[in-house]
């Protein structure tokens, strides 16, 4: 199965500067990795999810890249704002056997200090 | 409503209850999931249905038993839990399982539960 670490567990940065989330994966016929953002009392929100196919995709101030051969991708989020303080989580899906299951990062807790 | 809703919100329950979790989904999808969320934990796939039938089940007690009567509406009974059975449990939902280039999951809000 796949094994999807997460790093770094906690984050903290000043409000305005950028925040990098980082996640590797094992298995390199996984071909899809959402992330997602949890505020307080609420479930999981995608906000921004790369397929193998692609190197990079954008999304205002959020980004996320993805190196295949280093089997790992990560979460930019520029110019951050108090509102973006939350837990991201990074997820990976593998498509191999017949699994489509999707395998989660343990979770950064992000805090911008206004 | 919009989206993946969850009832209830919050529930706690003695380990000799019987109680069920609902969710529904106003997205139109094919698959469903039940999630157990617990702390310091990754999200852990308890059961998936597509179509309406089962096509997962990651090894969980059968004191957790999952019904899905139609593709918008998915239940999960509980019956003679234990204390680290409290977690937050989630529901998502997606177009399609399988659907190879990626099946984006969609979450409700959670049903946090808590075994006395």
């Amino acid at each position: 199965g796949e094994n999807v670490e997460q790093h770094p567990s906690t984050l903290s940065v000043q409000e305005g500067d950028s925040a990098v989330i980082k996640c590797t994966y094992s298995d390199s016929a996984s071909n899809y990795f959402p992330w997602y953002k949890q505020e307080l009392g609420k479930g999981p929100q995608l906000i921004i999810d790369i397929r193998s196919n692609v190197g990079e995709k954008k999304d205002q101030r959020i980004a996320v890249t993805l190196n295949k051969t280093a089997k790992h991708f990560s979460l930019h989020i520029t110019e951050t704002q108090p509102e973006d303080s939350a837990v991201y989580f990074c997820a990976v899906q593998y498509s191999g056997a017949g699994s489509y299951q999707l395998t989660f990062g343990k979770g950064t807790k992000l805090s911008v200090i206004p | 409503e919009t989206g993946v809703t969850q009832t209830p919100r919050h529930l706690v329950m003695g380990m000799t209850n019987k109680k069920s979790l609902k969710c529904e989904q106003h997205l139109g999808h094919n698959a469903m999931y039940w999630y157990k969320q617990s702390a310091k934990k990754p999200l852990e796939l308890m059961f998936v249905y597509s179509l309406e039938e089962r096509v997962e089940n990651n090894s969980v007690p059968s004191r957790f038993s999952p019904e899905c009567p139609n593709s918008s509406h998915l239940f999960l009974h509980l019956h003679t839990l234990q204390p680290e059975d409290s977690a937050l449990y989630l529901c998502a939902s997606s177009l399609t399982w399988g659907g190879g280039w990626g099946d984006t999951q969609y979450f409700g809000p959670g049903t946090r539960l808590t075994v006395l």
